[in-house]
């Protein structure tokens, strides 16, 4: 069973400092990679996608791709109190199937 | 432009009972798909939509259907429903049907099963 792995937290992280998340997959045949922000009782909310091996980076957020040892992360500089909430990592099933795999999130507490 | 929404937000039915929530993806969007969320399981993927056409479906029983309109809005219902079926039920939007196509949140329909 393909499946998204996430550590389930609570991450605590001092303002100010980089938070670091981490997400690993189990299928090789993976190509896309989301990171999602849920506030709690609110819906998940789109932070980045990254599609190639490496870096990509959007203002406090860079996103890392490793396809070889099958994980990617998230980092969030300069961490703000407004940055904690719980960070959802989806991955798709394989390159022939459109479904997105979740993990069970990591929940990240950023204190002031 | 406006974002993904979902109808109604909240709502509360009896075992047995069936339920229908509507979604109207972002405009331009044309495919929808329908999750489930509860604290113990995560985001569970029921189906996929994209030109009327149901595209993926998720390992849930036969009670829970979907459909969608020319239009791109998408419905899903819920027949006799059971208290495991309380939950918050997500709607996400994307350009397209594809792995490279990110998607779009809507606020969600959050289903209490008495």
């Amino acid at each position: 069973q393909k499946e998204v792995e996430q550590n389930s937290g609570p991450l605590s992280v001092p303002e100010g400092a980089i938070a670091s998340l981490n997400c690993t997959y189990s299928d090789r045949g993976s190509q896309s990679f989301f990171w999602y922000r849920q506030y709690s009782g609110k819906s998940p909310e789109l932070i980045m996608s990254i599609y190639s091996n490496g870096d990509k980076e959007d203002g406090r957020f860079t996103a890392q791709l490793n396809k070889a040892s099958q994980y990617v992360s998230l980092l969030i500089r300069d961490s703000q109190p407004s940055d904690s909430a719980t960070y959802l990592c989806a991955v798709n099933e394989g390159a022939s199937n459109y479904q997105l795999i979740w993990g069970a999130g990591t929940k990240l507490i950023i204190k002031p | 432009k406006a974002g993904v929404t979902q109808t109604p937000r909240y709502l509360i039915k009896t075992r047995g009972q069936q339920v229908t929530l509507s979604c109207s993806p972002i405009s331009g969007h044309r495919s929808v798909s329908w999750y489930q969320q509860t604290p113990g399981q995560g985001l569970q993927f029921l189906f996929e939509y994209f030109s009327e056409t149901q595209r993926n479906k998720g390992n849930f029983p036969g009670r829970f259907s979907g459909r969608q309109f020319s239009n791109s809005r998408s419905e899903m219902n819920v027949s006799t429903l059971e208290l495991g079926d309380s939950a918050l039920y997500l709607c996400a939007s994307s350009l397209g049907a594809g792995p490279s196509y990110e998607q779009y949140f809507g606020p969600g329909t959050r289903l209490t099963v008495t």
